[in-house]
């Protein structure tokens, strides 16, 4: 099975920052990654979907890159709306491997 | 629009048994993969099983494997998860979702096992 390290596990930057989650496949999944933000108490809410599209209404501020195994997802000019949990998840394998998480605060 | 509504979580005891339903709507389910994602508290996201469209291809993370079973009902455009020899470790909320990824979540079951 395919695995998903994520990083930095937990991160803490000021509104206008930017910043930069990672997310490292055990193998190459080619494009077939998407990005969630999930708030306490709620369900996920997908960002991006096949490493770089945005899902409707997700502001531009949000941008995916990579490709096979290496992959980012950045927040530039990160807002007070912005906290919460990331993950990112496969789809290359049966299976639909989530990373273990990213948390975002905003200081 | 896409609706998901998971139901059937309960509090069991360790050893026990429990159905969970997922009822869909707004899209066409019988053309889908269904998934069970689940999020045990203070953790992350962990999926759980998936079936494709026909029901003729299954799969299930390897700590559920010959204790969970997924199977649906197209005609009632439903997903199902029967879950036996529970664990603490199975306590979470139990979501489900379609395709390969999803904007479309509901709310999610909670599932407890304790005695």
């Amino acid at each position: 099975d395919i695995q998903l390290t994520q990083s930095p596990t937990t991160l803490s930057a000021s509104v206008g920052d930017s910043v930069t989650i990672t997310c490292r496949a055990s193998q190459s999944i080619n494009h077939w990654l998407a990005w969630y933000r999930q708030r306490p108490g709620m369900a996920p809410n997908l960002l991006i979907y096949d490493i770089s599209n945005l899902e409707g209404g997700v502001p531009s501020r949000f941008r995916g890159a990579g490709f096979g195994t290496d992959f980012t997802l950045t927040i530039t000019s990160l807002q007070p709306d912005d906290f919460g949990t990331y993950y990112c998840q496969q789809y290359k394998d049966s299976s639909r491997t989530f990373g273990q998480g990213t948390k975002v605060e905003i200081k | 629009e896409e609706q998901m509504v998971e139901s059937g979580g309960d509090l069991v005891q360790p050893g026990g048994s429990l159905r969970l339903s997922c009822a869909t709507s707004g899209f066409n389910f019988g053309a889908f993969w269904m998934n069970w994602v689940r999020q045990a508290p203070g953790k992350g996201l962990e999926w759980v099983a998936n079936i494709n469209g026909d029901g003729t291809e299954i799969n299930y993370v390897d700590s559920v494997k010959g204790r969970f079973t997924i199977f649906r009902d197209n005609a009632q455009n439903s997903v199902f998860l029967q879950m036996s020899s529970l664990t603490a470790g199975d306590t979470a909320i139990y979501y489900c979702f379609y395709g390969h990824y999803s904007g479309h979540w509901g709310q999610g079951t909670l599932v407890t096992v304790s005695s």
